[in-house]
């Protein structure tokens, strides 16, 4: 079974400023989909960016972009230019392509606070 | 523009309750997801519909739990004799059925069991 680890359960950032979110995963599979979640105080999950595995070049969003070193199954989030609105619940998660399991696979989450 | 909705917001039961729980997805979107959050923890998968068929359901739906999609479309989760362990956020999402797309969540129903 595929498990997702961030080790960071708090992070924070200064606003303007750049900070990066840490994930690693655990996984026997060579395709597959790794997404990264925000969750807000609202705590309705908005999806931030999305990386297919069989991609060399890291996905990026506006301010946010991944690093995705898939030997080393790691797979960061980096936001720049840090706004208030970024502060929230993130999670990364996994989600097969080639197996009979559908589902994502949440880690446990990073609560990022955006300081003034 | 409608996202998933659900239905209600926020429930609370007295232990040994039924409780029964509504989702509605994006409208075509034939794959519909049920998942459990617990405070500080990410979401735990629950069980997952493709159309009208439960495809795959976790061990964490004990047999307490039932979940249903009729014709296709909305999804109902019914949780009998409830438990304070049942305390949670119920999250439901939704997603096209090609591989690695995004799903897309509801703003889930927080459950009170006293």
């Amino acid at each position: 079974a595929q498990t997702v680890t961030q080790s960071q359960p708090e992070m924070s950032v200064q606003e303007a400023e750049t900070v990066t979110l840490s994930c690693t995963y655990d996984t026997s599979e060579s395709d597959y989909y790794l997404f990264w979640y925000k969750q807000p105080p609202s705590r309705q999950m908005i999806l931030v960016i999305r990386q297919e595995a069989y991609k060399q070049q890291n996905a990026t969003e506006n301010r946010f972009s991944v690093n995705f070193q898939k030997a080393a199954k790691s797979f960061s989030l980096k936001i720049s230019d840090s706004q208030l609105g970024d502060a929230a619940m993130y999670f990364c998660a996994y989600f097969s392509s080639s197996g009979s399991a559908r589902q994502l696979t949440f880690g446990s989450g990073t609560q990022l606070t955006v300081l003034p | 523009d409608t996202g998933v909705s659900q239905n209600p917001r926020h429930k609370i039961t007295k232990r040994g309750q039924n409780v029964t729980f509504r989702c509605d997805p994006i409208s075509e979107h034939n794959r519909l997801y049920w998942y459990r959050q617990t405070l500080g923890q990410g979401p735990e998968f629950l069980t997952y519909f493709q159309n009208e068929a439960q495809l795959e359901k976790s061990r964490l739906l004990s047999d307490r739990f039932s979940a249903e999609r009729p014709k296709g479309s909305f999804s109902t989760l019914e949780i009998q004799r409830t438990e304070q362990g049942d305390s949670a956020m119920y999250l439901c999402a939704s997603s096209l059925s090609s591989a690695g797309r995004e799903q897309y969540f509801g703003p889930g129903t927080r459950l009170t069991v006293t």
